[in-house]
């Protein structure tokens, strides 16, 4: 089975504060994406990608950037972290082909004051 | 512009009873179609996947749904609801990328 893990499952920052948010997955899969959910929106993409070193944006990316160094990790960094991030964050994977499912981590809860 | 449509917000079912989930999608082509659920605090599971071929699909924990191009549509469905099936279910569509619906909050009342 895909194990995708994230670095915590809740969070409390301040406001100002840089935040990471790590996800490791075991398949070698090539692609990684990043999502925020907040209610009645569902699952928005913030960044995503295929390859190690490779980042492509989402349809969401201000205010975040992202890491990629090794195939397995992909990072999700709030430079300036403000209330508005507070959200449930969800990383996924998916095989580097086309129209695969993804498999999902079990999301960390951010809040920032 | 490509879009996924969960119409339902939030439905309650009686234990037992029968459940449908719709989801409506907006694309040029067929895409490939997918349900997932999220229990409280989780991330997502794959229920059922749709990609071609016979469009009524079978997935995990008794669940179904049936693809109606005419209709763009691809229902979840459930002929008896368990308790444990509270939880919050996403449509969703890969046609190059992925696209969420919002959701539909599924509560199960005893």
């Amino acid at each position: 089975d895909v194990k995708v893990t994230q670095s915590s499952r809740y969070l409390v920052k301040r406001t100002g504060e840089k935040v990471f948010l790590e996800c490791v997955q075991d398949m070698d899969h090539e692609n990684m994406f990043w999502y925020r959910q907040d209610p009645g929106l569902g699952l928005r993409l913030i960044y995503f990608s295929y390859d190690v070193k490779m980042k492509e944006k989402g349809d969401i990316p201000e205010g975040y950037s992202v890491s990629r160094e090794k195939k397995e990790r992909f990072s999700l960094i709030l430079e300036s972290a403000s209330t508005n991030q507070t959200s449930m964050y969800l990383c996924a994977t998916s095989l580097g082909s086309s129209y695969n499912e993804q498999f999902f981590g079990p999301g960390t809860r951010l809040t920032v004051l | 512009a490509q879009s996924v449509t969960q119409p339902d917000i939030h439905i309650t079912v009686s234990e037992g009873a029968s459940l449908e989930l719709r989801c409506n999608y907006s694309y040029g082509a067929t895409p490939y179609l997918f349900w997932y659920v999220q229990s409280p605090g989780q991330g997502l599971q794959l229920l059922l996947k749709y990609f071609s071929g016979d469009t009524l699909v079978q997935g995990i924990k008794g669940f179904e749904a049936e693809f109606k191009r005419s209709q763009s549509s691809f229902n979840l469905r459930k002929p008896s609801v368990h308790w444990s099936d509270a939880a919050e279910y996403f449509c969703a569509v890969e046609s190059g990328d992925m696209r969420f619906g919002a959701g539909t909050r599924l509560t199960v009342k005893p």
